[in-house]
């Protein structure tokens, strides 16, 4: 069965500062996406980057990139120059054809 | 506006009185699921579909119906709620990979 774990229940940062949120997963598919997944204080579940498996480059979207390690089933997000507004719980997810199966997330506090 | 929405945003009820959330996606997506947010869980999947009249069960169930007699809609239905059925409700859709979610709802059974 497929799990999606994040260690991390609660990390913090300093303002402008980079961040890395791991999660690791298990899944004997060769062939998925992987999805972060930001929810603010409004609770609006909001995409933040998706990873192809198949492809090897690491996704990145503005400030917000992955480490994308397949043979070690590992997905962690860094989040560069961090800003207030990055604060949030942020959801590691694996897609499925029939779900997406979520970690139980890391809350994110940034620190002015 | 490409967008999921669902109704009501919050809804307060007592046990046993049988109430529905309805989502409704203008995007023509094939793919819709309902999640439940708890605390220290994340979200779990409840019921999915992948087509008009194509439904099935994900991980909880127990004590949920849907329906989705056309694509645009996928009402979520309890029957019966308890006191353990108080969550965060997120309606999903999708056509390729990337699930959109709708705003929540959040559902107290007293």
């Amino acid at each position: 069965a497929q799990t999606v774990t994040q260690s991390q229940p609660e990390m913090s940062v300093q303002e402008a500062e980079t961040v890395t949120l791991s999660c690791t997963y298990d899944t004997s598919e060769s062939d998925y996406y992987l999805f972060w997944y930001k929810q603010p204080p409004s609770r609006q579940m909001i995409l933040v980057i998706r990873q192809e498996a198949y492809k090897q480059q690491n996704a990145t979207e503005n400030r917000f990139s992955v480490n994308f390690q397949k043979a070690a089933k590992s997905f962690s997000l860094k989040i560069s120059d961090s800003q207030l507004g990055d604060a949030a719980m942020y959801f590691c997810a694996y897609r499925r054809p029939d779900k997406i199966i979520f970690g139980k997330g890391t809350r994110l506090h940034i620190l002015p | 506006e490409a967008q999921v929405t669902q109704n009501p945003r919050y809804l307060i009820t007592v046990t046993g009185k049988k109430l529905t959330v309805t989502c409704s996606q203008n995007m023509n997506h094939e793919y819709m699921s309902w999640y439940r947010q708890d605390p220290g869980l994340g979200l779990r999947q409840i019921y999915y579909s992948m087509n008009v009249e194509v439904t099935d069960k994900g991980d909880v169930p127990e004590g949920y119906k849907v329906s989705r007699k056309e694509k645009r809609n996928f009402p979520l239905i309890l029957e019966s709620p308890s006191p353990n059925q108080t969550s965060l409700y997120f309606c999903a859709s999708s056509l390729g990979k990337t699930q959109y979610f709708g705003p929540g709802t959040r559902l107290l059974v007293l």
